[in-house]
């Protein structure tokens, strides 16, 4: 069975202090993964998009990285604006074509003043 | 532009009432999803239609009905629904499902529901 697991479940740090967020996956046929922000009450927000081992993708202060087995979101100098829950999802090869994303359960992420 | 829209943002409705839930974008995107979502959890997906055909339903009850009028438009139809029904229903579009890098998923602000 498919399996995306986020680490910790809950962040909190003080803003310009820089941290790392795990998304570990257990799947077949991998093809993509996802990063995704949400504020509460709101629909996830695209990120990052990353296809394959070694591959990274930056934007403002946020890093995301991927191995063979999990991806990191790396967060640099964080405001408190940055607060949010971070969703890691990973898109599987059924054969198919048309698969929609499986979601790990989020790191609830609190940036202080 | 990366906008889905949707509506309504809340809707409140008994358990014998019928309702629609609608969804847009104008990205030109071929396929178009239903995620249910409720409180602290993650988003779980419904449905997926590609080419205006739904491809996937991910064994969700009979009393939600998808329907995809044309590739801008998504509909979910909502028929004697119950209280563990109530949650966030989140829309979403990609530019294809078979070419990989076309995959990203846009998500809309969804429509709250409950049912009492």
């Amino acid at each position: 069975e498919d399996q995306v697991t986020q680490s910790p479940e809950a962040l909190r740090l003080q803003e310009g202090e820089s941290s790392s967020l795990n998304c570990s996956y257990t799947v077949s046929g991998l093809r993509g993964l996802f990063w995704y922000r949400q504020d509460p009450g709101k629909g996830p927000e695209f990120l990052f998009t990353l296809y394959s081992a070694g591959e990274e993708k930056e934007k403002e202060r946020l890093k995301a990285t991927l191995t063979k087995k999990e991806s990191f979101l790396h967060i640099t100098a964080p405001k408190p604006e940055d607060s949010a829950t971070y969703l890691c999802a990973v898109l599987v090869n059924s054969g198919g074509g048309a698969d929609g994303l499986t979601f790990g359960k989020g790191t609830h992420l609190i940036i202080q003043p | 532009d990366t906008e889905v829209t949707q509506t309504p943002k809340h809707l409140v409705m008994g358990m014998t009432n019928k309702k629609s839930l609608k969804c847009e974008q104008h990205m030109g995107h071929r396929a178009m999803y239903w995620y249910k979502q409720k409180a602290k959890k993650p988003p779980e997906l419904m449905f997926v239609y590609s080419y205006e055909k739904l491809s996937i339903n991910e064994s969700v009850p009979s009393r939600f009905s998808p329907e995809c009028p044309n590739s801008s438009l998504l509909n979910l139809h909502l028929h004697a629904l119950q209280p563990e029904d109530s949650a966030l229903y989140l829309c979403a579009s990609s530019q294809d499902v078979q070419v990989l890098w076309a995959y990203e998923q846009y998500f809309g602000p969804g429509t709250r529901l409950t049912v009492t």
